[in-house]
């Protein structure tokens, strides 16, 4: 199957601090991407989708300016988080889609990260 | 988009089969159904995908009815490992939105 990995997988940074979160597709190109924030005993929270090559949709709420997302290449998207405050703090996923398999609708996510800041 | 309506948590025993039914009463004719599966601290896992009738792979069944409307995961003789939060979602691959889901708990 389709397998997305993410790095780091658990980051601990300062406030005020920039951090950068990583997701690729391993063996599929990943035509789009998408970015979820998971808060303690809550359901996933979409953020953005992003399409390779293009900027990226943001969710309603959602800072642009603080959440920046980068997808650069077919396998490759990133996220940074600007400035970082506690309360980003949070579990962090990503997922991707691409040419349908045996699966017609499918999203293939990430291990997630898990983001302390301090 | 549809919105998803499940309960919010339901308790089972090893052995057991476990039905967890999710309510959209607004599906689009070209939405398809996905349910997944995720554990503590780890990205969603997929379980199963329909469209209409019944599907059934090595892990679960989905049934749903004519109206689909809803839909319902039946998982076969759980374990405690099935422990965990069920998601069903209604959409297509690049409009997918997250319910509350359902927190399943399988006991001794």
């Amino acid at each position: 199957g389709a397998v997305v990995s993410q790095h780091p997988s658990w980051v601990i940074c300062k406030s005020g601090t920039s951090v950068k979160i990583e997701c690729r597709s391993l063996d599929f190109q990943a035509t789009t991407m998408f970015w979820y924030r998971q808060f303690p005993k809550q359901s996933l929270m979409l953020m953005a989708t992003s399409n390779e090559g293009s900027k990226a949709t943001y969710e309603q709420g959602v800072e642009k300016d603080k959440f920046l997302i980068n997808h650069a290449s077919l396998t490759l998207s990133t996220l940074t988080v600007t400035s970082a405050h506690p309360e980003d703090s949070s579990f962090y996923i990503c997922s991707a889609t691409g040419d349908p398999w045996d699966k017609i609708y499918e999203q293939y996510f990430g291990p997630g990260t898990r983001l302390t800041v301090t | 988009l549809a919105k998803t309506t499940q309960p919010i948590s339901m308790d089972s025993y090893e052995g057991q089969e476990v039905n967890i039914t999710c309510s959209h009463n607004n599906i689009a004719t070209n939405d398809y159904i996905t349910w997944y599966q995720q554990f503590p601290s780890q990205g969603p896992r997929f379980i199963i995908q329909g469209y209409k009738t019944k599907v059934t792979n090595e892990v679960a069944s989905l049934f749903i009815p004519a109206d689909r409307k809803s839909s319902t995961l039946s998982l076969p003789r759980v374990s405690l490992s099935d422990t965990a939060v069920y998601y069903c979602l209604v959409g297509d691959s690049d409009d997918m939105r997250f319910g509350a889901g359902t927190r399943l708990t399988v006991k001794p």
